[in-house]
């Protein structure tokens, strides 16, 4: 198994800019999420999916969008990148018994918006 | 919402002595409490938890204790090795799940001294 996959590794946008990170797991995990990691600070959750078509938000959802439409895949969307959007993403996933279950993660996306 | 706060954001110590690095939590209701390792240029990997029912876990080299009076949890490192360098975060998961989900401290950097 490859586990959780993240791509591109890292990427620079322009403000105003969009872009999509994608993030794929072939554990048949059920529970998908979205963190970003800033410098000197533990991970924030952007959003979240308990299964395919079903998304949530987490505590730092703005200027982000999420959607499931396969239990593999869970791609995050930034519209307007801003400089405040500089920062590395994680990308997760866990078996279906939810937030107990031990999350396993992808190797980030470092994105630096100028 | 839960706080995590994590002491100290550096340690270094000799390789072969103990480490131990303490979080403490705001919200008497979280019941969850994992440990992630995070080596440069990777995701974090869980390398311990414990439930608020249980006050001690020990895996080999890795123990992990919770005070639920004073909201506080530590984790042991034993007999340190240079493969124990990297950032050491907790989190704590508040029982009602939701969309918060696992708050994290902002991590410890370890660093074994040869």
């Amino acid at each position: 198994n490859a586990g959780v996959t993240q791509t591109p590794k890292f990427r620079i946008l322009k403000i105003g800019q969009s872009m999509t990170l994608q993030c794929a797991q072939d554990m048949n995990h059920n529970y998908m999420y979205w963190y970003r990691q800033d410098p000197g600070m533990g991970l924030k959750l952007i959003y979240y999916s308990v299964g395919a078509g079903i998304t949530d938000k987490g505590e730092v959802p703005n200027g982000y969008n999420v959607s499931r439409s396969t239990t593999e895949d869970f791609p995050l969307r930034l519209e307007l990148a801003a400089p405040s959007q500089t920062s590395v993403y994680f990308c997760a996933s866990s078996y279906s018994r939810g937030w107990e279950e031990t999350q396993y993660f992808g190797p980030g996306t470092r994105l630096l918006v100028l | 919402g839960e706080n995590v706060e994590q002491h100290p954001s550096t340690l270094s110590v000799q390789e072969g002595d103990s480490a131990v690095i303490k979080c403490t939590y705001s919200d008497s209701a979280s019941n969850y409490f994992p440990w992630y390792k995070q080596e440069l240029g990777k995701g974090p990997q869980l390398i311990i938890d414990i439930r608020s029912n249980v006050g001690e876990k020990k895996d080999q080299r890795i123990a992990v204790t919770l005070n639920k009076t004073a909201k506080h949890f530590s984790l042991h490192i034993t007999e340190t090795q240079p493969e124990d360098s990297a950032v050491y975060f907790c989190a704590a998961l508040y029982s009602g799940g939701g969309a918060d989900g696992l708050t994290f401290g902002k991590g410890t950097h370890l660093i074994i001294q040869p």
